[in-house]
Formats: C-alpha cells, structure tokens, sequence
C-alpha cells in the first residue's frame, strides 16, 4: 500500500503571500490531521479532517484553514504568512473511525518564510 | 503543566544497551498512546501503539502503559547505532487530536 504523500516537498514565500499545501492519505483511510513542527514548539496539532469535514482544531489563528475531499485528499492554506509560519508542515492519516487509531505521517512540507 | 512530558536528554547508551524513555501526561481520559522516532530531517515514523495497561512488546520494543500513574515508556533492547534518532511520546486526546512531548534524543554509541 503506498503511504502519505505530501507535495510540495519544499516551498519559499515571502511574507504576506499565502500558501496551499496538499496531502494524500493512504488508501482507505478517511481521517487527515495536520501538524506544525518547529524547533521551538515541537509538534502541534492543526486540524482533522474526517469524511469532508472538520472534526478538530487545534489552537491556531484562522490564517490556517483546511479542507478535504471527497476522496480523502486534503489541502491546507495559510495566508498572510508571517515569518513564523516558517516549519516543517506534517499531515498524517488514519482510518478515522474511532478517531483513535495509530496515525501515519508523511514527509512533510518544509516551508521556508522570507 | 505541559499535556504530555518527557526526558528531553540527550540519552546515550552503548550498543548492546537497554534504552528506557519516559513520558508522562496529564489528561485521564486519553486512552491511545504512541512512541514514534524521528530521524533528522524526517517525518515521525510509529514504533509502537498500545491502549492498555500493561506491557506490549514488538521484537526489540516494550511499551509500557500505566493509566493509573499517567505514564507510558518505551524500552528498547539491544541497543544498535541505527537506533540513534528523536523518540516522541504521543497521545491522542480526542478525534485523532494528538499531542506529542517534546521528544527524547536517543544516541547509542558502538
């Protein structure tokens, strides 16, 4: 089975501009989660998605949305970086039914705010 | 209080070691956890998951979960080089919302 995929791989923007990151889940898999690794905060929830719809959130400023597709896929938008937006952007899926099960991330999304 | 705590290290052991890596946490009602590593410059990769008290061993990994004390380990056997990375304790709070410890940076030494 073949696993997350996240593209881009690596992105450089300026402040102020906004970005869209995209996220495949593994095939079957319903539930997407987004998180934010930075040296300084660790890893941080964003949001889940499930099913098309936003399950969860976790305590980010509404720069960050989300959304998914009817097949699985999700998409992450930050607009009006700020330079701290600068992390590694990891989504991570999972069956979803319970809501609790073992999650798989993918490489992640390296964003870079100049 | 941070949600989930742990040894940030570094932790060094030689090759050949036992590695125990400690993780607390703080909300009762959570009931998965999961240890994860993370080499540098990589995404986190699942070790182990474990739900009940007790312990759950998968070949050189034990987890070990105590709900009563809040605390969940990992110990790993026979420590190999290849071993070395960041080792992050996880715990789903709600709806696939987990939460993750600062991380414990492994280096074992041949």
């Amino acid at each position: 089975k073949a696993g997350v995929t996240q593209t881009p791989r690596y992105l450089i923007k300026t402040r102020g501009q906004q970005v869209t990151l995209s996220c495949s889940p593994i095939s079957g898999h319903r539930s997407v989660s987004w998180y934010q690794q930075t040296p300084g905060q660790g890893l941080q929830f964003l949001f889940e998605y499930f099913s098309e719809t936003q399950r969860n959130k976790g305590n980010f400023p509404g720069r960050f949305s989300g959304r998914q597709f009817s097949n699985s896929r999700s998409e992450m938008n930050v607009s009006t970086l700020e330079l701290g937006d600068s992390a590694l952007y990891l989504c991570a899926s999972s069956p979803g039914t319970s809501g609790k099960e073992t999650q798989y991330f993918g490489p992640g999304t390296r964003l870079l705010v100049l | 209080q941070k949600e989930v705590e742990q040894n940030s290290g570094p932790l060094s052991v030689p090759e050949g070691a036992i590695a125990s890596l400690n993780c607390t946490y703080s909300d009762r009602v959570s009931q998965s956890f999961f240890w994860y590593r993370q080499y540098s410059g990589k995404s986190p990769e699942l070790i182990m998951s474990i739900y009940s008290n007790g312990d759950k061993e998968d070949g050189r990994f034990t987890a070990q979960l105590n709900k009563a004390s809040q605390y969940v380990s990992l110990l790993i056997r026979d420590s190999q080089p290849s071993d070395s990375a960041t080792y992050l304790c996880a715990v789903n709070i709600d709806n696939n919302d987990m939460r993750f410890g600062a991380g414990t940076r492994l280096t074992v030494k041949p």
